[in-house]
C-alpha cells in the first residue's frame, strides 16, 4: 500500500523567508512519481513540480526546490523568498497511476 | 476548454435524495480520476477511468457510489440514497496517460456536495 506521511500541520512565516515542508513516502513499488500539489483559498488543486523514482537529482524551479532521497524516501519541497500568494495547503502525493496524497501542510505567509 | 469542468460547483441536497456531479476533462486526455476530499484532509481516490471502461473503482465506498463515463470524455459520479457522511469535495482529475512522463493530473475546482 501507499501512504505519504506530511508530518507538519501547519506552517507560518514571514514574507521573504524560506519555507521546507515535508514528506516521507511508504511503497514496494520500484518505479514511482512523486508530486507536490498546492490548493489555495480558492481549492482548486494546482500541480506544482514532479520526480521520478530513477531520477534523484534535484533541481530548482524559480523560487521552488526539491530535495528528494530515496534512501530516506523522503521528497521534501521548498520555496524560496515566500510571498503572500504561495499561502495555501500544499500536498504531497505518490503515484503509481492514481495519487495517494498526505494531509497536507498549511502554509501562511504574513506580509 | 483549457482546463477540467466540474458542474455543479455546489450541491445542496437532503438525505436520501440521488446526485450526479459531472466531469468534463481536459480534450484529449483519457485518462480521468474522482477523488473526495473531506475537510482537513488530503484527497482520496476513488475511481479510475483509461478510456470508457473504469480500470480501478477499488475507491468506491460503497454501491451508492457509481461513475461512468460512456464516451470516453465527459464521466458523472452518481449518488444513491445519500447520506450526511457524504457530505465533501469531488474532485475529478485528468491525464494524459495513467503511467508514464504523461501521467501528470490536471485537477478541476470541484463540487463541494452538502447533505443535510
Amino acid at each position: 500500500a501507499q501512504k505519504v506521511t506530511q508530518a507538519q500541520t501547519e506552517i507560518s512565516v514571514v514574507e521573504k523567508e524560506d519555507v521546507t515542508l515535508d514528506c516521507v513516502y511508504e511503497t514496494r513499488d520500484t518505479t514511482y512519481y512523486l508530486f507536490w500539489y498546492k490548493q489555495p483559498p480558492s481549492g482548486e488543486l494546482v500541480f506544482l513540480i514532479r520526480r521520478n523514482s530513477f531520477d534523484e537529482q534535484n533541481e530548482i524551479s524559480g523560487r521552488y526546490s526539491w530535495n528528494f532521497q530515496k534512501s530516506t524516501s523522503s521528497f521534501n519541497f521548498t520555496i524560496t523568498a515566500s510571498q503572500v500568494v504561495d499561502s495555501a495547503v500544499y500536498f504531497c502525493a505518490l503515484q503509481d497511476y492514481k495519487l495517494s496524497f498526505g494531509a497536507g501542510t498549511t502554509v501562511t505567509v504574513r506580509a | 476548454g483549457a482546463g477540467v469542468s466540474q458542474t455543479p460547483s455546489n450541491k445542496v441536497t437532503e438525505k436520501g435524495k440521488y446526485v450526479e456531479l459531472r466531469c468534463d476533462p481536459i480534450s484529449g486526455h483519457t485518462a480521468l480520476y474522482w477523488y473526495r476530499q473531506s475537510l482537513g484532509q488530503g484527497p482520496e481516490f476513488l475511481i479510475y477511468f483509461q478510456g470508457t471502461g473504469a480500470a480501478d473503482d477499488s475507491g468506491l465506498p460503497n454501491d451508492r457510489f457509481f461513475a461512468v463515463r460512456p464516451e470516453g470524455s465527459v464521466s458523472t459520479l452518481k449518488i444513491q440514497r445519500t447520506e450526511r457522511g457524504d457530505s465533501a469535495v469531488y474532485l475529478c482529475a485528468s491525464s494524459l496517460a495513467p503511467g508514464g512522463v504523461e501521467n501528470i493530473q490536471y485537477f478541476g475546482a470541484g463540487t463541494r456536495l452538502s447533505v443535510l
